[in-house]
This record gives structure tokens, C-alpha cells and sequence, in this order.
């Protein structure tokens, strides 16, 4: 059973508007989510992250929510660009436990011009 | 700034051959990981390391060993590879967070 769920597994979005990016969690050991973006035949690049002691943190065009009691997480990307088509994968992580991943299934991204 | 580098890219195998991707950081890190990418089930955990000499198995390791002789050198093996483990595979490095990844050896098994 997926501990990490991106239900989404795509989405689309107009230049300049909101893209909303949603990520589910089911362990509620996890203390520590991370956002990476992922380009074709490359490997993915960290975006952002938020430790469960906050529910927000911002980077730029790039907000990340946390709501632990929903164990949901979000990521905002504002205003959406094209270079923002990738596919994104929201991960987590729980104390001591090797500093291991677990990934959610991705979201793909389109930004049209 | 070469990161983590992952030989080779690309690999097709028949079923039974076996062979060894290798993955090399020069970011001293002491944490390093093995990831299988499928088709919407994200990125999955095969091995990781925490540090020179040590090994541990992950989320699906089964098939699969892994070896850290040097602290910079991570080395995935297959001993009889199966259609099954056709996969993307990601190297990643870490001291800490965030892991940072290789570009991924795409490898086929006929």
C-alpha cells in the first residue's frame, strides 16, 4: 500500500495562472516532505521542502502547505511558467530512519504559453 | 560540479545475464541510495547505504546487491536479471536532506 499518494497524475495549466500540485501521506511518522521536479532523461532536482513543524514555506514562485491533521501536502507554483512542464514528485521522510525517501507516484505538469 | 554520476545510461540485457551499474559522488557524502523508477509508481527504494561499509536493504530489494567499498562509490548488481527489473535506476547521494540524484541508467531486460 502507497504510504505516499500523488493522485493526480496530471495536470495542466495556462502561462501566468496557479499551478496546484497536491500529495496525500498516510504514515503519520513522517516529519519531513520534499518536493522534487523531474525533466525527461534527467534525474530530479530538489525543489523544496517543509519539516512538520511549520505549515508553510516559501522559495521564490514556489510555496509548499502542510496540513498534518488532513495529512496532506501542497506545493503552489505562482505565476506558472513553461518551464515549469516537468513531472513532480512529492516525497517523505521520518526521524532516524536513514534519511530514506518515500515517493509518491508524480504529477505531470503542462504550462501552456 | 560533477555530482553523482551513474555509468551506464543506457544497458539492455538478455533474461540470466548479469551486470553491475555503478554510481560515483564527489560531494563526500555519506549517505547513498539505490531507486528503481516504474511507470506511475514514483521512485522506489531498493538499497541505500549510511556510510562506508554498510548496506541495508530497502522497500524492494529482492534481485538485487549492492556493495560500498569506497565511501564516494555505490555499486548495484544484478546476478540474473529478469524482464521484471526493466526500470529506470536513480543513484542518489545525501548528507542529511535533500538527496541529490544521478541522471539514471535506463536498463532493459529481453
Amino acid at each position: 500500500d502507497q504510504q505516499v499518494k500523488q493522485n493526480s497524475p496530471s495536470l495542466s495549466v495556462q502561462e501566468g495562472r496557479i499551478s496546484i500540485l497536491n500529495c496525500d501521506y498516510t504514515n503519520s511518522m513522517f516529519d519531513y516532505f520534499l518536493w522534487y521536479k523531474k525533466y525527461p532523461a534527467e534525474g530530479p532536482t530538489f525543489l523544496i521542502s517543509i519539516s512538520s513543524i511549520k505549515d508553510k514555506n516559501e522559495d521564490g514562485r514556489f510555496t509548499v502547505f502542510l496540513n498534518k491533521s488532513a495529512k496532506h501536502l501542497s506545493l503552489h507554483i505562482v505565476p506558472s511558467q513553461p518551464g515549469d512542464s516537468a513531472v513532480y514528485f512529492c516525497a517523505a521522510s521520518e526521524e532516524g530512519a536513514g534519511n530514506m525517501l518515500t515517493f509518491g507516484g508524480g504529477t505531470r505538469l503542462m504550462v501552456k504559453p | 560540479n560533477a555530482g553523482v554520476t551513474q555509468t551506464p545510461k543506457f544497458r539492455v540485457l538478455k533474461t540470466g545475464q548479469s551486470m553491475t551499474l555503478l554510481c560515483a559522488q564527489d560531494m563526500n557524502h555519506e549517505y547513498m541510495y539505490w531507486y528503481r523508477q516504474d511507470p506511475g509508481m514514483g521512485l522506489r527504494l531498493i538499497h541505500y547505504s549510511v556510510g562506508e561499509g554498510t548496506t541495508a536493504k530497502g522497500e524492494v530489494p529482492d534481485g538485487y546487491n549492492v556493495s560500498r567499498l569506497k565511501k564516494q562509490n555505490f555499486l548495484l548488481g544484478l546476478e540474473s536479471a529478469a524482464p521484471s527489473q526493466t526500470s529506470v535506476y536513480f543513484c542518489a547521494s545525501s548528507s542529511g536532506k535533500p538527496q541529490h540524484f544521478g541522471d539514471g541508467t535506463r536498463l532493459s531486460i529481453l
